[in-house]
């Protein structure tokens, strides 16, 4: 149950895209299509931005995509706003019904 | 609307005990497993728990196993997390979520746990 492996901070100007690595192993990321992402303001609520690597919930703008490839899920903010500053996480389902959470990433807008 | 507002957080002394409680509303709460979620000060967030909609399977991340117990109570909508042999460490906000295909579509704001002498 080691954390996934995230960058600690990620930043790009308004317009630009950026895109968050979630590195994990053969056990949980590489296993299964169940990561999802969340977007962290300091003092709210996590809210859900993309759940089985590339789905998203209704309601979250479509400049959020998800992806995965091998070990390592990837959530791309494109057309960045100044709104998108937060921390990012991911998780993924590492069998037996358990769960594992990344690192986080800070999103910074230039 | 979907709410979830979790209570019982506090102060309390290493070795001692605190059951959080979540209240949920807007959804037919008996169909879904239920997680909680932890971030320690300063940390990210953490998984520590989840249940199956009938309270039949429960599962823990390994550093809770044997001190947590996690409960439901489907008649009364509500979600509830008895911590026991509590540690420094345990101090975080706790969040009750509810899980969707395996992510946790909706959360609650949080209750905050501080252990401490």
């Amino acid at each position: 149950q080691s954390a996934l492996t995230q960058p600690a901070s990620v930043s790009g100007s308004p317009g630009q895209s950026i895109t968050i690595s979630c590195t994990g192993t053969s056990s949980d990321v590489g296993s299964y299509n169940l990561v999802s992402w969340y977007q962290h303001h300091p003092g709210k609520a996590p809210k859900l931005m993309i759940y089985e690597v590339s789905k998203r919930p209704s309601g979250v703008s479509n400049r959020f995509s998800g992806s995965k490839s091998g070990n390592t899920a990837s959530l791309t903010i494109s057309g960045l706003q100044a709104e998108d500053e937060a921390d990012y996480y991911c998780c993924s389902y590492a069998g037996s019904s358990t769960y594992v959470f990344g690192t986080g990433t800070k999103v910074t807008v230039l | 609307e979907v709410q979830l507002v979790e209570s019982g957080g506090g102060l309390v002394q290493p070795g001692g005990s605190l059951r959080l409680s979540c209240a949920a509303s807007g959804f037919t709460f008996s169909s879904y497993w239920m997680n909680w979620v932890r971030q320690a000060p300063g940390k990210g967030l953490e998984w520590v728990a989840n249940i199956k909609q009938d309270g039949s399977e429960k599962y823990y991340v390994d550093s809770v196993k044997g001190r947590f117990t996690i409960s439901r109570d489907n008649a009364k909508n509500s979600l509830f997390l008895q911590m026991n042999s509590l540690r420094a460490e345990d101090t975080a906000v706790y969040y009750c979520a509810r899980e969707y295909r395996a992510a946790n579509r909706d959360w609650g704001q949080g209750t905050l746990v501080t252990v401490s002498s």
